[in-house]
């Protein structure tokens, strides 16, 4: 199955700065990669998602970058606003051990803090 | 407004005490799935269902049950709780055609003393 490593754990940065959140997987056969915020008392949200067809996409302050040789993806956030401060994970499509649907692996995820 | 809703938002029960937590979702979505986050872990995957009458073993089903019932309903069932089992869950749900765009509910907080 897929196997998705996500680092760093924590990470705090002062507002205005970037911040870099990377991922890795293992299944070379992934092909989507979904990045979700969870903001504190809530559920993940869906903020940005690449298929495996591109090397970057971007959304206003947010962009993601795939490199499918090296089996890894990143989350950028430039101009970090308090708003920002969240738990952020990464996750991939797994193999799916009989016919069933492929399943979402998630990251053990980060909690960005944005300090003011 | 569209959504998936879990009830209760927080729980604490005893060892052994059966319980249920219930998740429903508005969306007329096929797929429905729970997930437990623990710290350090990230998300990891219970069961899932595809649709009606049809559900599956997530990455760590043992303990718990569900029922798909309804397509609005996919309800967690914890017949013998023990203290392993206390964690934050969420309930999500997509459209089968849309890959892996999943709504998650707020979660449920279960505490087993």
């Amino acid at each position: 199955g897929e196997n998705v490593e996500q680092h760093p754990s924590t990470l705090s940065v002062q507002e205005g700065d970037s911040a870099v959140i990377k991922c890795t997987y293992s299944d070379s056969a992934s092909n989507y990669f979904p990045w979700y915020k969870q903001e504190l008392g809530k559920g993940p949200q869906l903020i940005i998602d690449i298929r495996s067809n591109v090397g970057e996409k971007k959304d206003q302050r947010i962009a993601v970058t795939l490199n499918k040789t090296a089996k890894h993806f990143s989350l950028h956030i430039t101009e970090t606003q308090p708003e920002d401060s969240a738990v952020y994970f990464c996750a991939a499509p797994n193999s799916p051990l009989t016919g069933s649907a492929r399943q979402l692996t998630f990251g053990s995820g980060t909690q960005l803090t944005v300090l003011p | 407004e569209a959504q998936v809703t879990q009830n209760p938002r927080y729980l604490i029960t005893v060892t052994g005490k059966k319980l249920t937590v219930t998740c429903s979702q508005n969306m007329n979505h096929e797929y429905m799935s729970w997930y437990r986050q623990d710290p350090g872990l990230g998300l990891r995957q219970i069961y899932y269902s595809m649709n009606v009458e049809v559900t599956d073993k997530g990455d760590v089903p043992e303990g718990y049950k569900v029922s798909r019932k309804e397509k609005r309903n996919f309800p967690l069932i914890l017949e013998s709780p023990s203290p392993n089992q206390t964690s934050l869950y969420f309930c999500a749900s997509r459209k089968t055609g849309q890959p892996y765009g999943y709504t998650f509910g707020s979660g449920t907080r279960l505490t087993v003393v």
